[in-house]
């Protein structure tokens, strides 16, 4: 299996513009989650999914930030309009059982996002 | 407020030596607790789960402990190589009432001197 995949890796943009984030689940996962990592925060949930179903969204920080997941093998993280404070590392992670606590999260590479 | 604690300070070690890493977190009652690795531009990697009514748990030359009393988590890597630097990220799992956290530290830098 490839991993999950986000794309892009990189991207740079200037401020008030939209960035959409990009994630593929492993193949046969059913919740699916998404953070952001920066070096005074943290690393932090932003919302999770599962079985393609909104769970929990009380990390989003604002309404500037919406998260959608179609279908069960792709996910979009879309930041409109975006602000400088949004420069991060988002990284999307999924887990094979929905709900079930302990089981294991599959982060993928993330991606740097920076807004000028 | 909940909190969860990892010394920031790097924790810089000779080769072949045990590295042991604290987690300490405060107002929670978590029913898990996960370490994960994580190393320069990747995402983290999951190492080990324990969980609340377990002490200890081991995989390889991991150890983890879990003191519910003392809210500590204790992460030991015996017979440490240069490969194992990385970051080490605690992770508390908690689930209440359908909703779940996966709440990580800020980790702690280990660097294995050769």
């Amino acid at each position: 299996d490839a991993g999950v995949i986000q794309s892009p890796r990189h991207e740079v943009t200037e401020m008030g513009q939209e960035v959409t984030l990009r994630c593929k689940p492993i193949s046969g996962h059913n919740s699916l989650f998404w953070y952001r990592q920066t070096m005074m925060r943290g690393l932090e949930l932003l919302i999770y999914f599962n079985n393609n179903v909104p769970i929990d969204d009380s990390g989003m920080p604002e309404d500037r930030f919406s998260a959608k997941m179609p279908n069960a093998s792709f996910s979009t993280l879309k930041i409109q309009p975006s602000e400088p404070r949004d420069s991060a590392v988002y990284f999307c992670a999924s887990s094979l059982v929905a709900g079930v606590p302990g089981d294991t999260q599959y982060f993928g590479p993330g991606t740097r996002l920076t807004v000028l | 407020s909940q909190k969860i604690e990892q010394n920031s300070e790097a924790l810089n070690i000779q080769e072949g030596k045990t590295a042991t890493l604290t987690c300490n977190y405060t107002n929670y009652s978590p029913a898990y607790l996960q370490w994960y690795r994580q190393d320069p531009g990747r995402g983290p990697v999951f190492l080990l789960l324990i969980r609340e009514n377990e002490k200890e748990k081991r995989k390889e030359r991991l150890k983890v402990t879990f003191d519910t009393t003392l809210k500590q988590s204790l992460f030991h890597i015996t017979a440490s190589q240069p490969a194992d630097s990385a970051t080490y990220l605690c992770a508390l799992d908690i689930f209440n009432t359908g909703r779940r956290a996966l709440t990580f530290g800020s980790g702690t830098r280990l660097q294995v001197q050769p």
